[in-house]
C-alpha cells in the first residue's frame, strides 16, 4: 500500500541555518505530494504541494521538488526563523482511485535564536 | 470566513463516560475526516465520510462512533470502549474526492481522568 517515511526528529537549528527534512514515499502510479505544518496547539495547515513529477511546490520560503526517480519530496528552506518552529508532515494521495491522504509521522523542528 | 470549527478546545471527562466532539465546516466540502494524534505517532485516521448518511472506518475506529446527518457536521463520540482516549483529535474536510487536499480544524484536546 501507499506509505510515507519522514526523517526522525527532532531537528534543532540555529536561526538562518539551512533546513532539509527528508520525505520518501511508496506508491503505485503517480501520487500527489504535500507538506503540511502544525504550529503548537493548532491544526495542520497546507504548506505546499506538487501533483506531478519534477513539479516544485513553494510557499513562505519553503520548497520541495517531486522526484519520481528517487521517490522523494524533501522539504527545504534556505534560512529558517524562530517562527518556523513547528511539526512538519509529508503526505501523499493517489491520483487514481479514491482514498484519503496518507501522512508521515511528522518531524519536529525547533529553531533557536 | 470559511473554515472548520471544533469545540471545545479542551475537554475533560471521567473514565467510563462517553464524550462527543463537535466538528462543523462552512466550506461546502463533501468529505470529512477524524484523526487522532498522539506524541510521536503522527496522525491516525479514525473515520471518514464522503457524503451525508454514509461513513467508513479508518485505521483505528474501535471505541469510536460518528454520524453524518448534515453536510456541515461530523461529530465524533469517544465511547467508554476506547481503552486510551486521552489524545489530540483533529477534524478535516476536503472538497469532493477523498484524494483532494484536506483542510483542518484547530483540534480538541481530550483528557480522561
Amino acid at each position: 500500500g501507499n506509505s510515507v517515511t519522514q526523517m526522525e526528529g527532532p531537528v534543532t537549528l540555529s536561526e538562518e541555518a539551512f533546513l532539509t527534512i527528508n520525505c520518501t514515499y511508496t506508491a503505485t502510479g503517480y501520487p500527489s505530494l504535500f507538506w503540511y505544518v502544525q504550529y503548537p496547539g493548532e491544526g495542520l495547515q497546507l504548506l505546499l504541494k506538487a501533483t506531478k513529477a519534477d513539479d516544485k511546490g513553494s510557499n513562505k520560503g519553503f520548497e520541495a521538488t517531486y522526484r519520481k526517480e528517487t521517490t522523494s519530496f524533501h522539504l527545504e528552506k534556505g534560512s529558517v526563523q524562530v517562527s518556523d518552529s513547528a511539526v512538519y508532515f509529508c503526505a501523499l494521495t493517489k491520483n487514481s482511485g479514491n482514498t484519503p491522504l496518507v501522512f508521515g509521522k511528522g518531524t519536529r523542528l525547533s529553531v533557536i535564536a | 470566513d470559511g473554515g472548520i470549527t471544533q469545540s471545545p478546545k479542551y475537554l475533560f471527562r471521567k473514565e467510563g463516560q462517553n464524550v462527543t466532539l463537535s466538528c462543523e465546516q462552512n466550506l461546502n466540502h463533501d468529505a470529512m475526516y477524524w484523526y487522532r494524534q498522539d506524541p510521536g505517532q503522527g496522525l491516525r485516521l479514525i473515520y471518514y465520510s464522503q457524503i451525508v448518511n454514509d461513513f467508513q472506518k479508518g485505521d483505528i475506529a474501535e471505541g469510536y462512533s460518528v454520524s453524518r446527518e448534515k453536510k456541515e457536521s461530523f461529530p465524533l463520540t469517544v465511547t467508554s470502549a476506547q481503552k486510551n482516549p486521552t489524545a489530540f483529535y483533529l477534524c478535516a474536510s476536503s472538497m469532493g474526492e477523498l484524494r483532494d487536499e484536506q483542510f483542518f480544524g484547530p483540534g480538541t484536546r481530550l483528557t480522561v481522568l
